[in-house]
């Protein structure tokens, strides 16, 4: 079965300062890999995907994705942290059966 | 394009009491999954309905159960109900056959057990 690691709780950035927040994942077969985020007491918004070619993936609200397959990481960036960033951040897997497997979860704060 | 709703928002219930939660799907979309979501931690799978039929299960007892319209709309009903069934849960609707397509959530059902 798939599953998905999310190594950070909470990371910290300053505004300005480029982001980080890692994901390991573990699948047979192809990954299908997802980053959402959640805003409080809101559902969970796709941020982007990776399916296959690039391993650069860019998504919404200038966030990219960064693929390794011989690490089986999918670790979710951003240039520059905005204040409004601040969030709890999901990944998740998919493999062909179709139900999705998220980690626990990475509360982004971004301090001015 | 109507994106996925749930009701109702929130819900308070006692121990024992059963709860029927709805999510209607996004427009176009005939597959809906649904997830627990405890304070803290991510979602957790509990099932996922496609052609009125179960068609995956997470590790939830059988008093978790659900239902999925004609329409694609769906319940998730919940029985004798415990403290820790204290959650957000959740619904995303998707199109079955295409796991490169994100599933679409609702903002969810805050459900809590007195």
């Amino acid at each position: 079965a798939q599953s998905v690691a999310q190594p950070e709780d909470q990371v910290n950035v300053a505004e300005g300062n480029p982001l980080t927040v890692k994901c390991t994942y573990s699948v047979s077969g192809n990954p299908y890999l997802f980053w959402y985020v959640q805003y409080p007491n809101r559902g969970l918004q796709f941020l982007l995907k990776y399916i296959t070619g690039d391993n650069l993936v860019k998504g919404s609200y200038g966030f990219e994705a960064e693929f390794n397959k011989s690490q089986t990481s999918f670790h979710l960036k951003k240039p520059s942290a905005l204040v409004s960033d601040s969030a709890l951040y999901f990944c998740a897997v998919r493999d062909n059966n179709n139900d999705m497997r998220f980690g626990a979860g990475t509360r982004l704060t971004v301090k001015p | 394009e109507t994106g996925v709703t749930q009701s109702p928002t929130h819900l308070i219930k006692t121990r024992g009491q059963q709860v029927t939660l709805r999510c209607s799907s996004q427009s176009g979309h005939n597959t809906v999954s649904w997830y627990q979501q405890a304070l803290g931690q991510g979602p957790q799978f509990i099932f996922q309905y496609y052609r009125e039929e179960e068609n995956g299960r997470g590790n939830f007892p059988p008093r978790f159960s659900g239902l999925q319209f004609p329409n694609y709309s769906s319940e998730l009903n919940v029985n004798a109900l415990e403290l820790d069934d204290s959650a957000l849960y959740l619904c995303a609707s998707s199109l079955m056959g295409l796991p490169n397509q994100p599933q679409h959530f609702g903002d969810g059902t805050r459900l809590s057990i007195l």
